[in-house]
């Protein structure tokens, strides 16, 4: 099992580019989320999947962000334009429901260090 | 609202010394309850977990937790750390409204020689 997949593993970018972050679940798995994870902030939910449909996206800071999930295998996350305070680690995670709703295990990916000049 | 709360940001132990990772939640429920571990510059990965039943929960690389429902705790032990345990440790709720969890703060554990 290939685990959850992350691209790139790390991003320098410029203040005000677009940046896209790329995630591959585990194959089976029907929900994915983003997480960011900062050393001031910690980790924290920005959106949730179930069937590629986003459940919950309280999170995405402001509208620079956005989610997509176009099929079971493949979601991005974009920002643009980025800023250095988006510089952070962001994570992929996916799970497939537990013996019941709040118990599923949550995979990780290995994350994408995302630096913003 | 559920919560859970690590009140230790860093603790450091000594290699062969027991360890305890304090956690506290908040739920009107039986909650699920998680232990996640994240070795540096990796993702998290899952320690173990308590749904129902005995209250001690076995995890891996050697470690539990026992839940304590008049404590509201669900504390993570191991009788003799490895310099290898060190990373950060991360407790969890689940999240009975839907497929969410609720992560606590994180405790960074550091181990000495």
């Amino acid at each position: 099992d290939a685990g959850v997949i992350q691209s790139p593993r790390h991003e320098v970018t410029e203040m005000g580019q677009e940046v896209t972050l790329r995630c591959k679940p585990i194959s089976g798995h029907n929900s994915l989320f983003w997480y960011r994870q900062t050393m001031m902030r910690g980790l924290e939910l920005l959106i949730y999947f179930n069937n590629n449909v986003p459940i919950d996206d309280s999170g995405m800071p402001e509208d620079r962000f956005s989610a997509k999930m176009p099929n079971a295998s493949f979601s991005t996350l974009k920002i643009q334009p980025s800023e250095p305070r988006d510089s952070a680690v962001y994570f992929c995670a996916s799970s497939s429901p537990g013996v019941g709703v709040g118990t599923d295990t949550q995979y990780f990916g290995p994350g994408t260090r995302l630096t913003v000049l | 609202a559920q919560s859970v709360t690590q009140p230790d940001i860093h603790i450091t132990v000594s290699e062969g010394a027991s360890l305890e990772l304090r956690c506290n939640y908040s739920y009107g429920a039986t909650p699920y309850l998680f232990w996640y571990v994240q070795s540096p510059g990796q993702g998290l990965q899952l320690l173990l977990k308590y749904f129902s039943g005995d209250t001690l929960v076995q995890g891996i690389k050697g470690f539990e937790a026992e839940f304590k429902r008049s404590q509201s705790s669900f504390n993570l032990r191991k009788p003799s750390v490895h310099w290898s345990d060190a990373a950060e440790y991360f407790c969890a709720v689940g999240h009975t409204g839907g497929f969410k969890t609720i992560f606590g703060a994180g405790t960074r554990l550091f181990v000495k020689a």
